[in-house]
């Protein structure tokens, strides 16, 4: 069973606030790690997929980096908006097809 | 932009008969997953699926479980005598494969009654 972590579970921000969260994943048969967001009523949404040690990945106010040599990533959020509410998923992949997702990190900012 | 479709959204159904959940992958995807989620708990891999067979499934597909890909679009998840246990939203999911995202539907909640 593959042990894919996430911390924290849940945080609440203020808006305004940047933020970061943690994946751990097992750091050997490393093939991609995935970040998705989960709004709530609505199906996780991709945010990012990551494949090289070093990678580093930017879309608007969110960025995530990734060390597969320690089996860690870090998703950051800058500036946090009410709109960010969401379940993050990370989800790591060991090879070509199965993917295991993370116990997720619910945050909340509050205007 | 494509989408995967999953039907029904809600199912009720009596402990111990048979469910049906449906989903309709992005066509051009070969690589078909379903997960589900227990309230409150993680989200939990089920099984992928691809090139018409399965190809890894988790502890928790069991015999009761099975998935079909029965005309080319569908692609079936059966629960043969559900249990209380197996109430939780269902998430099909399809992929190109390689390390790409996958893409969600948007679930179907089963409460096992």
């Amino acid at each position: 069973i593959l042990n894919v972590e996430q911390s924290p579970q849940s945080l609440h921000v203020q808006e305004g606030d940047s933020t970061n969260f943690t994946c751990s994943f097992p750091s050997s048969n490393f093939y991609a790690l995935h970040w998705y967001r989960w709004e709530t009523a609505k199906s996780p949404e991709a945010l990012f997929v990551m494949t090289l040690n070093g990678d580093e990945k930017k879309k608007g106010r969110i960025s995530a980096t990734l060390n597969t040599k320690e089996g860690y990533s870090y998703l950051y959020i800058k500036g946090s908006q009410p709109e960010d509410s969401a379940t993050y998923l990370c989800a790591f992949r060991p090879g070509y097809q199965k993917v295991t997702f993370g116990t997720g990190t619910k945050l909340q900012v509050i205007p | 932009e494509p989408e995967v479709t999953q039907t029904p959204s809600h199912q009720v159904t009596q402990m111990g008969q048979e469910v049906i959940l449906r989903c309709v992958p992005i066509s051009n995807h070969l690589y078909f997953y379903w997960y589900r989620q227990i309230l409150g708990q993680k989200v939990e891999f089920l099984v992928s699926f691809y090139n018409n067979e399965i190809s890894e499934k988790s502890e928790i597909f069991d015999d009761q479980f099975s998935v079909e890909r029965p005309d080319g679009s569908n692609f079936t998840l059966k629960i043969r005598s559900t249990k209380l246990e197996d109430s939780a939203m269902y998430f099909c999911a399809s992929g190109t494969g390689g390390g790409e995202k996958l893409f969600f539907g948007s679930g179907t909640q089963l409460s096992v009654l």
